[in-house]
């Protein structure tokens, strides 16, 4: 089992550029989850996903996009990439009963910057 | 603002003795608590979890305790391990998120644990 796998791992972008980063599950977990990563602000989370064909607003939404393109996979996009978007993202899926039902699997993260 | 806060941004621990992290929350609706670890270069992984209907919760060498009344958690490690080095990262999940158990995570401690 892989868990959660996330690419790329590293990605440079200029300002304006835009970019997919691409999460994929095989735990057949229903709900997913984007989170970034910045020095001093913990996880905050971006957009999430209950099921297929569903997603939401997280705390931190603007300037980014989701697509739940099936069970497995979830994606995030940059349409237009800031420097204030430089961080690192985290994918995570969580699984519905039991004691997986609170926890969340991450996946190893990609790390942006935008310069 | 930040709802769950750990205020403690570093914590050095001589291999052998006693970690205690601490988080305090400052919303009283949520119900679950959860400990998360985190190497460099990877995603957090789970460790540890408590209900807050709950004060205590043991896992081996790790022990969560809540105080609902102080909105205070604690994560105690005995004994610790330089493998124990890591960045660890509380989270609460609001009552009422919908089914979707969202999560909301403090900034982290980065415990050092030197031989």
């Amino acid at each position: 089992n892989a868990g959660v796998t996330q690419t790329p791992k590293f990605q440079v972008l200029k300002t304006g550029q835009s970019m997919t980063l691409q999460c994929a599950q095989d735990m057949n977990h229903n709900s997913m989850y984007w989170y970034r990563q910045d020095p001093g602000m913990g996880l905050r989370l971006i957009y999430y996903s209950a099921s297929e064909g569903t997603t939401d607003k997280g705390e931190v939404p603007n300037g980014y996009n989701v697509s739940r393109l099936n069970k497995r996979e979830f994606s995030l996009r940059l349409e237009s990439a800031a420097p204030s978007q430089t961080s690192v993202y985290f994918c995570a899926s969580r699984g519905d009963s039991g004691r997986s039902s609170y926890e969340q699997y991450f996946g190893p993260g990609t790390r942006l910057t935008v310069t | 603002d930040q709802q769950v806060k750990q205020n403690s941004p570093s914590l050095s621990v001589q291999e052998g003795r006693i970690s205690i992290l601490n988080c305090d929350y400052t919303n009283s609706m949520f119900d679950y608590f959860l400990w998360y670890k985190k190497y460099p270069a990877e995603g957090p992984t789970f460790l540890i979890s408590i209900s807050s209907i709950k004060d205590k919760n043991e896992d081996g060498r790790f022990t969560v305790f809540l105080n609902k009344s102080a909105k205070h958690l604690s994560l105690h490690i005995v004994p610790s391990q330089p493998g124990d080095s890591a960045v660890y990262f509380c989270a609460a999940s609001p009552l009422g998120s919908g089914g979707y158990n969202k999560l909301i995570f403090g900034a982290g401690t980065r415990l050092a644990v030197h031989p």
